[in-house]
């Protein structure tokens, strides 16, 4: 089974830029992984920023973008507020729909 | 308004086993797929795996062969994860997600201990 890596931890400041990054054992992480982006915060059920790629739901801030970034999927938080402290999870789809999820990275505005 | 709603927390012993549901609210279980997820106390999520609704066909994550089934009863549009042979280190909360993980139930805890 294929491994998915992210950074474990990150800390911004509020109002600045960060991405986070999600990358696959098995190489580059193309639109064909169906990359998707989820935030948890504590005590809660993870909701969905991002899906395929790039895409965003009608909730998700729009200072959330998705991306793909050398060989990598990412996910920008442009001007980070308080409310964004939260573990970030990603999820990439392989071979007959299987998912894996990334270890998760917890992200600190401080 | 599209809700999973799922069952409540269970406490089960070792060897025995459970079976979680989760039933859509809002809308009907046609040409969809439910995704289940693990997350152990303290942990990351994991994708346990589908079941699509249609054709009724389960896909499982490596690691969740064999003690774990997914199974569907559309007329009451509900799935139900079950799982057998409990162990202690099946305690986590079990989370259902819809197809393309835009909705997700509430989550049920699952605590095995003797």
């Amino acid at each position: 089974q294929a491994v998915v890596t992210q950074e474990p931890s990150v800390t911004v400041s509020p109002g600045g830029t960060v991405t986070l990054t999600c990358g696959s054992s098995t190489g580059t992480v193309t639109s064909g992984h169906y990359p998707y982006w989820f935030q948890q915060k504590p005590g809660q059920a993870p909701r969905t920023l991002i899906y395929d790629t790039t895409n965003k739901h009608s909730w998700t801030p729009a200072r959330f973008s998705g991306s793909l970034l050398g060989g990598k999927a990412a996910l920008t938080l442009s001007g980070a507020q308080p409310e964004d402290e939260a573990f970030y999870y990603c999820l990439l789809s392989y071979t007959g729909a299987r998912g894996v999820f990334g270890g998760g990275t917890k992200l600190t505005v401080l | 308004q599209m809700q999973l709603v799922q069952s409540g927390s269970e406490l089960k012993k070792p060897g025995a086993s459970v079976k979680v549901y989760c039933k859509a609210s809002g809308y009907k279980l046609i040409s969809y797929v439910i995704n289940w997820v693990r997350q152990a106390p303290g942990q990351g999520l994991e994708w346990m795996g589908r079941i699509n609704t249609n054709t009724r066909n389960p896909t499982y994550a490596q690691g969740f062969t064999g003690r774990f089934v997914f199974s569907l009863d559309t007329s009451v549009s509900t799935a139900y994860l079950q799982i057998s042979s409990l162990k202690a280190e099946d305690t986590a909360m079990y989370y259902c997600a819809g197809d393309a993980f835009d909705i997700w139930g509430q989550g049920t805890m699952v605590n095995v201990s003797s």
